[in-house]
């Protein structure tokens, strides 16, 4: 039983397309909910956190739907920049603790 | 600036070995984890340490071990009875009283031959 899963594609993009990514969870007692970037033998790096009611950085977009407990990413007018690797990270909270759970996460290539 | 560091970028041991990677943080942060990645898989948490003196295993716990004498430091040992430790060690830290944000160090590559 996978927690956070993702499609681990690649998705290969032309520059200028919008491309979205879904992530789902199985913990209905998660919390937090972030969108991590991950560069090729690099540590991950804080994209952006994901809250209740949607928000937005740029050209990205992040989504939460609780009732079919997934998050998504939009990425606008794609660039050959974003091309990465996009984890999803979940988080229990019990007790105080702070425990993450990662995605193993999805490629993004974009190609001039 | 603050931040985390990780030393040594890249470590190769043979195997049987016991084996410790350092990480430290200038962050005053309270929570620390320790991370393994293999490729193309996501990240997969070893432990995890809310504050000083305090840890707790992750998923994959078996075959290492960690101490968290003070709140800067968190080293990892890789022992001889981690069947399959080469691999990408993350270690990363957390600020629970606020956005929970973790901040990674740049990890250590362990080759064991």
């Amino acid at each position: 039983r996978k927690e956070v899963e993702q499609d681990p594609g690649p998705f290969n993009v032309p520059e200028g397309a919008t491309v979205a990514f879904n992530c789902t969870y199985s913990n209905s007692a998660s919390q937090s909910f972030f969108w991590y970037r991950q560069d090729c033998r690099k540590e991950p790096k804080l994209l952006m956190s994901v809250y209740s009611s949607g928000n937005e950085d740029g050209r990205f977009t992040a989504q939460l739907n609780r009732a079919s407990q997934y998050i998504s990413l939009l990425i606008r007018d794609s660039k050959l920049s974003d091309s990465a690797t996009y984890l999803c990270v979940v988080n229990i909270e019990p007790g105080g603790s702070y425990i993450p759970t990662f995605g193993r996460g999805t490629s993004l290539i974009v190609h001039p | 600036d603050g931040g985390i560091t990780q030393s040594p970028k890249y470590l190769f041991r043979k195997e049987g070995q016991n084996v410790t990677l350092s990480c430290e943080q200038n962050l005053n942060h309270d929570a620390m984890y320790w991370y393994r990645q293999d490729p193309g898989q996501g990240l997969r948490l070893i432990y995890y340490s809310q504050i000083v003196n305090d840890f707790q295993k992750g998923d994959i716990a078996e075959g290492y071990s960690v101490s968290r004498e003070k709140k800067e430091s968190f080293p990892l040992t890789v022992t001889s009875a981690q069947k399959n430790p080469t691999a990408f060690y993350l270690c990363a830290s957390t600020d629970r009283g606020s956005s929970y944000e973790q901040y990674f160090g740049p990890g250590t590559r362990l080759t064991v031959t």
